[in-house]
């Protein structure tokens, strides 16, 4: 089974700062898609970025980019110019191709402070 | 874009007592159609896979007789949770995948207490 590891439970940035949230992850399948989520307060989810496993070009979405790392099995997201608005629950999660389930990491609380 | 309405956003009801959740796809038509749970600070976990027109398909350990799923139409899935108790009390989001959008549009979810 596949499984998604966030290291850091809460991290916290200075506005217009830079923050990087770590995400790993376990598979033994070749095909697959990384997503990143953000939940703000209103615990409305929200896709961040998105990335395709055979892609090797790193997803990037304005200030957010991410380091896709297919050997070492690493998804990190970088959030550039950081905003008050970034605080929120960010979920990396897995999904297999082929497959329409989700599996998500357990989290990393992220708090910009201005 | 894709949008996934959810409804209501909290309720409150009684133990014992029965609870509906909608989830409307408002501007595409979903298949397939996801429940989750989401305990206090913690993080998202599958309960079921709702397929329109056949019996949803439940995660291990989800006791498909408390959690009824329906998913009677391509933009419509209910999940209701039967003869509800305290430790039912949770945060229950519904989820669907439009072709355009592959990760999913989720709803804004429902705070379900029972008292």
């Amino acid at each position: 089974a596949q499984t998604v590891t966030q290291s850091q439970p809460e991290m916290s940035v200075q506005e217009a700062e830079t923050v990087t949230l770590s995400c790993t992850y376990d598979t033994s399948e070749n095909n697959y898609y990384l997503f990143w989520y953000k939940q703000p307060p209103s615990r409305q989810m929200i896709l961040v970025i998105r990335q395709e496993a055979y892609k090797q070009q790193n997803a990037t979405e304005n200030r957010f980019s991410v380091n896709f790392q297919k050997a070492a099995k690493s998804f990190s997201l970088k959030i550039s110019d950081s905003q008050l608005g970034d605080t929120a629950m960010y979920f990396c999660a897995f999904m297999k191709g082929g497959s329409e389930k989700l599996v998500f990491g357990k989290g990393t609380k992220l708090t910009v402070n201005p | 874009g894709a949008v996934v309405s959810q409804h209501p956003s909290w309720v409150i009801c009684k133990s014992g007592t029965s609870v509906k959740i909608e989830c409307r796809s408002l501007d595409f038509q979903a298949t397939t159609m996801f429940w989750y749970r989401q305990f206090p600070k913690q993080s998202l976990m599958l309960m079921a896979t709702s397929n329109e027109g056949s019996k949803a398909t439940y995660e291990q350990g989800v006791e498909k007789d408390k959690f009824l799923i329906n998913h009677a139409s391509l933009t419509l899935s209910t999940l209701t949770v039967t003869s509800a108790h305290p430790e039912d009390s949770s945060f229950y989001i519904c989820s669907a995948i439009d072709s355009d959008n592959y990760g999913y549009t989720f709803g804004s979810g429902t705070r379900l207490t029972v008292v």
